[in-house]
């Protein structure tokens, strides 16, 4: 398969144990946040997502969590297994348009 | 893939020679998007179009061109005028009240 990034931030966690991936986001106005998941060679996959009168969002086994004060998105994994290996990265809606906004994206590998 | 198809999976380009990437969507989306990923990168706005018959430049439009004559498709043409082509090209699609972003399978475009 095609290597989605070369160079993207690693987390390494043991199988069964938890993954907290973090992301800055630029803009204090912006609304609408999504966290993705990118297996290699495969287009974005859509995981969660959260509006920002919300702190906090659990889906199965993800949770995210906005820190507006300091412009700041999390994504919890809980019991982390091997098909969780993926690039996961966070996109912010641009307020008022269509466009969205991309973080760089973190490379999480499970070890057995 | 959320009903987004993307063809062919692997393009290759001959110098000076324009190629068309191909993107439909099924999901009655009103915005349909090109972004290009690079490895170490975040995802690049190429273009993107909210209706039918209109469409705008994103953050690295030159060297491309697209149409949107059908709500359902969105072909992406890579002009001999890009010279550096060789990336993994994304379409992506939102509706107009559900601002949930997907994404299809992607087209890997290498040059000879």
């Amino acid at each position: 398969g095609e290597s989605v990034g070369l160079h993207l931030p690693t987390l390494s966690v043991q199988e069964g144990d938890n993954s907290i991936i973090n992301c800055a986001y630029s803009n204090s106005a912006s609304d609408y946040f999504i966290w993705y998941k990118q297996e290699s060679g495969k287009g974005p996959q859509f995981i969660i997502d959260i509006r920002s009168n919300m702190d906090k969002r659990q889906g199965q086994r993800v949770t995210v969590l906005l820190n507006k004060t300091v412009k700041h998105l999390s994504l919890q994994i809980a019991a982390t297994q091997p098909g969780d290996s993926a690039v996961y990265f966070c996109a912010e809606k641009d307020p008022g348009t269509y466009k969205y906004i991309f973080g760089t994206g973190t490379r999480l590998k499970v070890l057995a | 893939d959320g009903g987004i198809t993307q063809s062919p999976k692997y393009l290759f380009r001959k110098e000076g020679q324009n190629v068309t990437l191909s993107c439909e969507q099924n999901l009655n989306h009103d915005a349909m998007y090109w972004y290009r990923q690079d490895p170490g990168q975040g995802l690049r706005l190429i273009y993107y179009s909210q209706i039918v018959n209109d469409f705008q430049k994103g953050d690295i439009a030159e060297g491309y061109s697209v149409s949107r004559e059908k709500k359902e498709s969105f072909p992406l043409t890579v002009t001999s005028a890009q010279k550096n082509p060789t990336a993994f090209y994304l379409c992506a699609s939102s509706g107009s009240r559900q601002e949930t972003q997907y994404f299809g399978p992607g087209t890997r475009l290498l040059v000879l």
